[in-house]
């Protein structure tokens, strides 16, 4: 079956680095990669969507990757914010449009 | 736009009692999902609707839930009866038709006692 796997451990950064998530996934390709921001009590928010055939995407202080030879997508924010404080999730989405929901990943941005 | 509109937000019920959530989408939004989300994992499919119509239900215990979407806009779904194992947090999202985001409400945190 087709598995979405992040690191269950909260990743600590300080404010004003460069944050790193990632996003591993089994099996085939996925045809897209998206992510979403998800705050406590809250549904998730819908981030960027990568397509198969992009290496990167970007919105503003976010960045995404996509390496079908690796089988992994990463996240990245630039420049970050205790605002940026929350869970991130990792979904893929097949050729019915479904998703398929990693965990999440805590991050916490320290002042 | 308006954004996906979910209630109640929260609540308590005793097992083997009855429960029903209700969703208002995105207009224009085709695509309806449930979802059961339990603390610290990812959004668990329950039923996906594309107008009115059910397009895949197969994560749905159809022995106590059930889901409707009357003319393809607002969606109910009613747990009966509940036991503790479905206290969780309820998530509908909507959709247009495509490799588009999902549009989620703030969900119901249901809890059975």
């Amino acid at each position: 079956s087709q598995k979405i796997e992040q690191n269950s451990e909260a990743l600590n950064i300080q404010e004003g680095k460069t944050a790193t998530l990632t996003c591993n996934y089994t099996n085939y390709s996925p045809a897209y990669l998206q992510w979403y921001r998800q705050d406590p009590g809250r549904g998730p928010v819908f981030l960027l969507l990568i397509r198969e055939n992009e290496k990167e995407k970007r919105k503003e202080r976010l960045k995404v990757t996509f390496d079908t030879t690796l089988k992994q997508s990463l996240f990245h924010i630039t420049a970050s914010q205790p605002a940026d404080s929350a869970t991130y999730l990792c979904a893929r989405m097949d050729s019915n449009y479904q998703l398929i929901w990693g965990a999440g990943t805590k991050l916490i941005i320290k002042p | 736009e308006a954004g996906v509109a979910q209630s109640p937000r929260y609540k308590i019920i005793e097992k083997r009692q009855s429960v029903a959530f209700w969703c208002n989408p995105i207009s224009g939004h085709a695509t309806l999902y449930w979802y059961q989300q339990i603390l610290g994992q990812g959004p668990k499919l329950l039923i996906q609707f594309q107008n009115n119509g059910v397009v895949d239900d197969s994560q749905l215990p159809k022995d106590r839930f059930s889901a409707e979407r009357l003319k393809g806009v607002d969606s109910t779904l009613k747990i009966q009866p509940a036991k503790l194992e479905d206290s969780a947090v309820y998530l509908c999202a909507s959709s247009r038709t495509g490799d588009y985001g999902y549009t989620f409400g703030s969900g119901t945190r249901l809890t059975v006692v």
